[in-house]
């Protein structure tokens, strides 16, 4: 159980695009949903906290206007990378808290979703 | 604010051999304590957690964890390790209080396994 999967795992898009990922819970509902971001050889970076039905929270320094959140159901995130450049070139992976199981901090994650951008 | 701390950036090891992966945190709170490994270009798979109770935890794949609250570490052990956990591992902490809304990472330790 506790599966959670992201689409796609690969994307390759041209500077000025715009990009979406999609985090899905495929077996449990999660209120809240995470999007990190993780540069080659570094740890996580929290970009925002997404809650069913409500905006995102954005972390200090993460543009919430070039990353918009939307989780409008119980088992879809989506990240959309707007206007996309080189420096946007990243490893960005959600995660979800299902919402039945204490609220410890456990998180479940997707399999990651790599962005090129050309 | 918690913060936590991987004292190794790499560890290489032969395989068969015994390793330890140190974390330490920081938190003037009740804190619930991970590890996850992360193998390359994937997604995190949760090793083991702290919520409460035994100090001593035992996760997947034969690796285990010991809480020492004075010490404040959570260091990470495997008694015989092989070519195949050689991966990224992070560590975690999230807190008690305040909702439990952030997991902070570590900045990981790649565990290099060698034959």
């Amino acid at each position: 159980g506790a599966v959670v999967s992201q689409h796609p795992s690969w994307v390759i898009c041209k500077s000025g695009t715009s990009v979406k990922i999609e985090c899905r819970s495929l077996d449990f509902q999660a209120t809240t949903m995470f999007w990190y971001r993780q540069f080659p050889k570094q740890s996580l970076m929290l970009m925002a906290t997404s809650n069913e039905g409500s905006k995102a929270t954005y972390e200090q320094g993460v543009e919430k206007d070039k990353f918009l959140i939307n989780h409008a159901s119980l088992t879809l995130s989506t990240l959309t990378v707007t206007s996309a450049h080189p420096e946007d070139s990243s490893f960005y992976i959600c995660s979800a808290r299902d919402q039945v199981t204490p609220n410890t901090g456990e998180l479940f994650f997707g399999e990651g979703s790599r962005l090129t951008v050309l | 604010a918690q913060s936590v701390t991987q004292l190794d950036s790499q560890v290489p090891v032969f395989e068969e051999a015994p390793v330890e992966l140190r974390c330490n945190y920081s938190s003037s709170v009740s804190v619930y304590l991970f590890w996850y490994v992360q193998y390359p270009n994937q997604g995190l798979q949760l090793l083991l957690k702290y919520l409460s109770g035994s100090t001593l935890v035992k996760g997947i794949n034969g690796f285990e964890a010991e809480f020492n609250k004075s010490q404040t570490s959570f260091h990470l052990r495997k008694p015989s390790v092989h070519i195949s956990d050689t991966a990224e591992y992070f560590c975690a902490v999230s807190t008690a209080s305040g909702g439990y809304n952030k997991l902070i990472f570590g900045a990981g330790t790649r565990l290099a396994v060698h034959p």
